[in-house]
């Protein structure tokens, strides 16, 4: 079955404890993000790859990191967790072309 | 600037009845325009989308929207609303503007609430 997976899909942490959400799809797509979503402000993007090796910033990058060494791997990385990243974050996948964007199920993190 | 404007936060129609969600986008090149669904606790599925072609669409469960140019209009409608239907309808569009093929630009939903 094609999809995109997430893990963890609950976490709980506290401020500057570093954590890693992994992502992971089987569709073979060149193209992966992560979005976060807050209410009243919808989903936005926090960065995006377009290939292994290849990521850039998106709309709120900031204290976040991720990496692609594979291209069925996209882990975001908190290095230092603050509370204000308490959100529901998505990660997303999609092949070359104007195909339609896959999500995963969310995580959904609280930062105390 | 690129966006999406939902307009309506939350809609409440009775089971049975018409349903139109509004989407207005402005955007700087030829839009690839989506409908998203969100039901409680869960990820985002796709309804349906636009790339070209014929200006109506059909999606799942029912749904369908109209790209209207003159407007910058997609408004997602159903004709007969189910009570499973209540869920977070999110629009948003993509393309190929400014080379960032990969982005999706939502708008802040619209959350729909089905009465008896």
């Amino acid at each position: 079955e094609a999809q995109v997976t997430q893990n963890p899909r609950y976490l709980i942490t506290v401020t500057g404890k570093k954590l890693t959400v992994t992502c992971s799809q089987n569709m073979n797509h060149e193209y992966m993000s992560w979005y976060r979503q807050d209410p009243g402000l919808g989903l936005r993007q926090i960065y995006y790859s377009m290939n292994v090796e290849v990521t850039d910033k998106g709309d709120v990058p900031e204290g976040y990191k991720v990496s692609r060494k594979e291209k069925r791997n996209f882990p975001l990385i908190l290095e230092s967790p603050s509370p204000n990243q308490t959100s529901l974050y998505f990660c997303a996948s999609r092949g070359r072309g104007r195909e339609t964007q896959y999500f995963g199920p969310g995580t959904r993190l609280l930062v105390l | 600037a690129q966006s999406v404007t939902q307009p309506d936060i939350h809609i409440t129609v009775s089971e049975g009845a018409s349903l139109e969600l509004r989407c207005n986008y402005s955007y700087g090149a030829t839009p690839y325009l989506f409908w998203y669904v969100q039901s409680p606790g869960q990820g985002l599925q796709l309804l349906l989308k636009y790339f070209s072609g014929d200006t109506l669409v059909q999606g799942i469960k029912g749904f369908e929207a109209e790209f209207k140019r003159s407007q910058s209009s997609f408004n997602l409608r159903k004709p007969s609303v189910h009570w499973s239907d209540a869920a977070e309808y999110f629009c948003a569009v993509g393309g190929n503007y400014g080379g960032a093929t990969n982005k999706l630009i939502f708008g802040t939903g619209t959350l729909l609430a089905v009465q008896p």
